[in-house]
């Protein structure tokens, strides 16, 4: 059964640092990995999706790997701002997404 | 274009009745997921239609939850009779093509508290 990880669980950084979350997944067969934020109170807004054929997919400042061998994708954010604070979700799976509780990011003014 | 929607947003019932919640995917996407998050967990999958055909219901916790996608188009989602461990957010996302290449969209979920 797919079990994701996610690393660190909360994260407070001061704004303009650039900042690493990490994933892991146990299961390797996997199709797809998306990463998603999620505001409080609101649903999960798609950042980036990483098919498994992928090594890394980027949309203007956020950047995502994948590496399927060691079961692994982490999300990079640059230059952070105070409206990247949110939690990050990522989900992994071949059909439906085995997700983890993710990383709560605060982004210090 | 409008995203998935779900309705209610929130949801307050006393045990041992009966709810219905209301999934409307993207138009034009032929994929639909259920997903559930219990307090303090992760987003766990309920069970996943293709059209109105159920793809996989290997997420669904026991028989008091049924899923319906008549005409593959809104599905519903109804607990009965609901139970205090049903308490959650219930999401739904959809996808436009082939389920392991396409990215899922979700919508706001359904707040559902079972007192």
């Amino acid at each position: 059964k797919q079990e994701v990880t996610q690393i660190p669980a909360a994260l407070s950084v001061p704004e303009g640092e650039n900042l690493v979350l990490n994933c892991s997944f146990t299961d390797s067969a996997i199709y797809n990995l998306q990463w998603f934020r999620q505001d409080p109170g609101k649903g999960l807004t798609s950042l980036l999706l990483i098919q498994s054929s992928q090594r890394e997919q980027t949309s203007g400042r956020l950047n995502a790997s994948l590496d399927k061998s060691s079961g692994r994708s982490t999300l990079y954010i640059a230059a952070s701002q105070p409206g990247d604070s949110a939690t990050y979700l990522c989900g992994a799976g071949a059909n439906n997404l085995f997700f983890g509780t993710g990383t709560r990011l605060t982004v210090i003014p | 274009e409008a995203g998935v929607t779900q309705f209610p947003s929130h949801s307050v019932i006393e045990k041992g009745q009966t709810v219905t919640l209301r999934c409307d995917p993207i138009s034009g996407h032929d994929n639909l997921y259920w997903y559930r998050r219990v307090m303090g967990k992760e987003i766990k999958f309920l069970l996943h239609f293709v059209k109105e055909s159920k793809q996989d219901e290997s997420g669904m916790p026991n028989n008091r939850f049924l899923a319906e996608r008549t005409g593959g188009t809104y599905s519903t989602l109804k607990v009965q009779p609901a139970e205090l461990e049903d308490s959650g957010v219930y999401f739904c996302a959809s996808t436009q093509t082939s389920w392991y290449t396409s990215e899922q969209f979700f919508g706001p979920g359904t707040r559902l508290t079972v007192l």
